[in-house]
């Protein structure tokens, strides 16, 4: 189905290696976004972007890095700098970036494993 | 800061009972809020929203300014129910940089025969 494809579902890295993980959206909007999901701490911003080649830090964005190269796409590279890298990752989206709250669609995630 | 308690880590109703999911919120501007909803296998998606004042798949939540809560609620739980809600703040928007969300940390409910 349309909407929201982040690639792969399961990655699995050994510590000190830098990994990618994709989000690519056919829904035509502005603002993508970055979410880290782990236990009993609900969903976590990483990062976002508004518009292409414009993106601001979330709330933990240390240790990871993005681009906005195109409207579409979202990449999100967890770096050896980040300290507890294994969670699962969620990519949304909306249609309005500056606009008022429309609502967030979300992928179906990638769960990272650094061991 | 912005910030969004959910109490409950979990819920367990049997079905045809009464369903609130607490959430309170702490924020210093005019919040918009939001339930999102993930069901087994499924991805997060958008339940509610309290601008809308709609009732979906018969849960509906009132803001309540005064005791900055956006509970969720229904009053007979089925099975299909059981997943894991979210509440979320929405801040941000025209003056401040964007349309960012705050979660909870999540309710899951499970609905028993």
């Amino acid at each position: 189905d349309g909407g929201i494809t982040q690639s792969p579902k399961y990655l699995f890295r050994k510590e000190g290696q830098n990994v990618t993980l994709s989000c690519e959206q056919n829904l035509n909007h502005d603002a993508m976004y970055w979410y880290r999901q782990d236990p009993g701490q609900g969903l976590r911003l990483i990062y976002y972007s508004q518009i292409v080649n414009d993106f601001q830090k979330g709330d933990i964005a240390e240790g990871y890095s993005v681009s906005r190269e195109k409207k579409e796409s979202f990449p999100l590279t967890v770096t050896s700098a980040q300290k507890n890298p294994t969670a699962f990752y969620l990519c949304a989206s909306s249609m309005e970036a500056l606009g008022y709250n429309s609502p967030l669609h979300f992928g179906n995630g990638t769960r990272l494993t650094v061991t | 800061a912005q910030r969004v308690t959910q109490p409950e880590k979990l819920l367990s109703v049997f079905k045809g009972a009464p369903v609130e999911l607490k959430c309170n919120y702490s924020y210093s501007g005019s919040p918009e809020l939001f339930w999102y909803v993930q069901y087994s296998r499924q991805r997060l998606q958008l339940l509610l929203r309290h601008i809308s004042r709609e009732s979906i798949k018969g849960f509906t939540a009132d803001l309540n300014k005064g005791e900055t809560s956006f509970h969720l609620k229904k009053p007979f739980a089925q099975e299909e129910d059981s997943a894991m809600y979210y509440c979320a703040l929405s801040w941000g928007g025209l003056t401040g940089g964007g349309n960012k969300l705050t979660f909870g940390t999540g309710t899951q409910l499970k609905v028993e025969l």
